[in-house]
């Protein structure tokens, strides 16, 4: 009974590398977001889908790419990977994009050797 | 300097104690305030929530929010150990994209 699932929970790969991860929630919200949290835990919002339309896209190279099939599911591909990725990724949802609890995955664990 | 601020801690505190945990903001547009607490290892989940100036309780838990002052703070009373978490801090404005702008966190460990 998973709300917001994330696959894979633990990703180690090389620089240069392009990855995905994939996020799921079977909450029935409307939006979707990517947020980033480093080794200090600041967190930090990425992207937000509201009914697969892209509605935030913060300061983030363009080697990151969202991209929401359906407003279930959002993946997240990150191109030519850099040190400076290394990070753990969360997916969150919300019911819409008003000031709603937003539900966050377990996170995805990045590291770039 | 950053929009929120929150002292990153780590706080240690003897179980049965009432902690504070306190974040302040610049952005006086910020009208929404929340705090999520983040098991280690696990996502953030919400804990409390407030749009206004003043007190709103929730069981142990007591969110103040002082607009005058861009203060909000969370204390918790009588901790107990399963409240060692990290206390994250996060703030919105209520129009446009609701992004939420989130305070570095306070790890918080209660003894027991």
């Amino acid at each position: 009974d998973t709300a917001v699932s994330q696959t894979p929970k633990y990703l180690v790969t090389q620089m240069g590398n392009d990855k995905s991860i994939k996020c799921e929630q079977n909450l029935g919200h409307d939006t979707m977001y990517w947020y980033k949290q480093d080794s200090k835990k600041f967190l930090k919002i990425m992207f937000s889908y509201n009914n697969k339309e892209l509605i935030i896209n913060e300061t983030v190279p363009n080697r990151f790419s969202p991209k929401s099939p359906d407003k279930a599911h959002l993946n997240l591909h990150i191109n030519s990977l850099e040190l400076g990725d290394s990070a753990v990724y969360f997916c969150a949802s919300s019911q819409d994009t008003g000031y709603n609890e937003q539900f966050f995955g377990p996170g995805t664990r990045l590291t770039v050797l | 300097q950053k929009e929120v601020e929150q002292d990153p801690g780590p706080l240690s505190v003897p179980e049965g104690a009432i902690v504070s945990l306190n974040c302040t903001y610049s952005n006086s547009a910020f009208q929404y305030f929340m705090w999520y607490r983040q098991y280690s290892r696990k996502g953030p989940e919400l804990l409390m929530y407030t749009y206004s100036s003043g007190n709103k309780e929730d069981g142990r838990f007591t969110a103040q929010v002082d607009k005058s002052s861009k203060y909000i703070s969370l204390f918790i009373r009588d901790s107990q150990p399963s409240d060692s978490a990290t206390y994250l801090c996060a703030m919105s404005v209520i129009s446009g994209t609701y992004k939420y702008i989130f305070g570095t966190g306070t790890r918080l460990k209660v003894l027991a």
